[in-house]
């Protein structure tokens, strides 16, 4: 069955430092979506992905967040500058269409930021 | 107030036993998922439902549209099935994307 992938399972960052979590959703979707899971805390949504453009975000997905698709596979999360409270569990996920089929997650990111 | 809520918030069962998860939301919803989320933190879509019933193996899940609540069933509970169990919902009041309930953790002891 296909899989969400992403890589670097765990990342380990100082405080400051630019990072970028890779996903490669499935291949036949084409929503895309990036969560994030801090630590003992519920999964937070922080930006929806469609035809190459962003289609909502959150209130955490500020100007020091950013997503990229730069090829047919790949999803990126570039997070600039980054700060001790972005240390969480990042997650990809993908589906067919938006909110009419299930999401597909990958095994997500695990970001530490020291 | 939590947009998404669940009870219990914890849950240790005896293998073999029935096994009820609930949630409940408080706004109109398009869609409501289930999802499990293993001890190593990888996240599995179960159920994605809008009404009535779904069942797969020994999972169950119901929806209540006019009582904003859905139930997650296991039949004949296995330590395999312990993990964190978490209800998302889809609605226009939070932007048309997944919000995510606090989960229930499933300890299931053989």
């Amino acid at each position: 069955e296909p899989e969400v992938t992403q890589t670097p399972s765990h990342q380990v960052t100082q405080m400051g430092q630019e990072v970028i979590l890779r996903c490669v959703p499935i291949s036949n979707h084409l929503y895309f979506y990036w969560y994030r899971q801090i630590l003992g805390q519920k999964v937070e949504f922080l930006v929806s992905f469609y035809n190459n453009e962003i289609s909502e975000k959150s209130e955490i997905f500020d100007d020091q967040f950013s997503v990229e698709r730069p090829d047919g596979s790949n999803f990126t999360l570039k997070i600039r500058s980054t700060k001790l409270e972005d240390s969480a569990m990042y997650f990809c996920a993908s589906s067919v269409e938006a909110g009419r089929s299930p999401l597909h997650f990958g095994n997500g990111t695990r970001l530490t930021v020291t | 107030k939590n947009e998404v809520e669940q009870s219990p918030q914890n849950l240790t069962a005896q293998e073999g036993e029935f096994i009820t998860i609930n949630c409940s939301y408080s706004v109109g919803i398009s869609a409501l998922h289930w999802l499990q989320q293993h001890p190593g933190g990888g996240i599995v879509s179960l159920f994605m439902l809008s009404s009535g019933k779904k069942k797969h193996g020994r999972l169950i899940a119901t929806i209540n549209i006019q009582e904003k609540h859905s139930s997650l069933h296991i039949t004949a509970s296995h330590p395999r099935d312990s993990a964190v169990y978490i209800c998302a919902v889809r609605s226009k009041a939070y932007g048309q994307n997944f919000v995510f309930g606090p989960g229930t953790r499933l300890s299931v002891l053989p």
